[in-house]
């Protein structure tokens, strides 16, 4: 059975520090991923989406980046963390409508 | 592109009661439609879903409906309990694949017991 991994669960970084999330899919092949950022009381916000290796659609400008150096792994980075990067970090994966996402990792920025 | 539009923002019932929370959609194309349940902390998982050939579908408490002509679907809870409380996301896609889902701002619905 497919199954979806993320950590850490939860991460506390000073502004100006760098961000390293990772997601990685097991038991499926060629997933769309996607990265969702969530916001206290507030929706879902896509940031990222890849149907493929090395392919990166992003959603919103930000200071964010992500890459997919392999098939069923999807990275979430940044260079330099500001207060408002604070949040819920989602990662999903689908093989083409239904998501699943992965538990998350919740984000402080200090 | 798709909008996706969730009505109500908070929605408050009382334990037996029942919930119904209704979106609306911008794209005649959409054909998928799913609901999600997001727990305080927690990450939101699938409840139902419903296709656009089909115009309800019905998992114990919880059904969907849908109306392709007026470009609307709902969820309904019925006999609603405290473990639903929660924040129910709706969302919409057209199913060719490689297109993301587009959600619902979502509806933070409360049991009171």
């Amino acid at each position: 059975s497919q199954t979806i991994h993320q950590w850490p669960a939860t991460l506390v970084q000073p502004v100006g520090s760098p961000l390293s999330l990772e997601c990685t899919v097991e038991g499926t092949s060629n997933p769309n991923l996607y990265w969702y950022r969530q916001a206290a009381g507030r929706g879902l916000q896509l940031l990222f989406y890849s149907v493929g290796i090395g392919q990166i659609s992003s959603e919103v400008p930000q200071n964010l980046s992500a890459s997919r150096p392999q098939d069923r792994q999807f990275i979430l980075s940044s260079k330099k963390l500001l207060l408002s990067d604070s949040g819920f970090y989602l990662c999903a994966w689908s093989l083409g409508t239904g998501y699943t996402f992965g538990s998350g990792t919740r984000l402080t920025v200090v | 592109g798709e909008n996706v539009e969730q009505h109500p923002s908070t929605l408050s019932v009382q334990e037996g009661d029942s919930a119904v929370i209704k979106c609306t959609y911008s794209d005649s194309a959409s054909n998928y439609f799913p609901w999600y349940k997001q727990e305080l902390g927690k990450r939101p998982q699938l409840i139902i879903d419903i296709r656009s050939n089909v115009g309800e579908k019905k998992d114990q408490r919880i059904a969907v409906t849908l109306n392709k002509t007026a470009k609307h679907f709902s969820l309904h809870i019925t006999e609603t309990q405290p473990e639903d409380s929660a924040v129910y996301f709706c969302a919409a896609i057209k199913n060719s694949g490689n297109t993301p889902l587009v959600f619902g701002k979502g509806t933070r619905l409360s049991v009171i017991a």
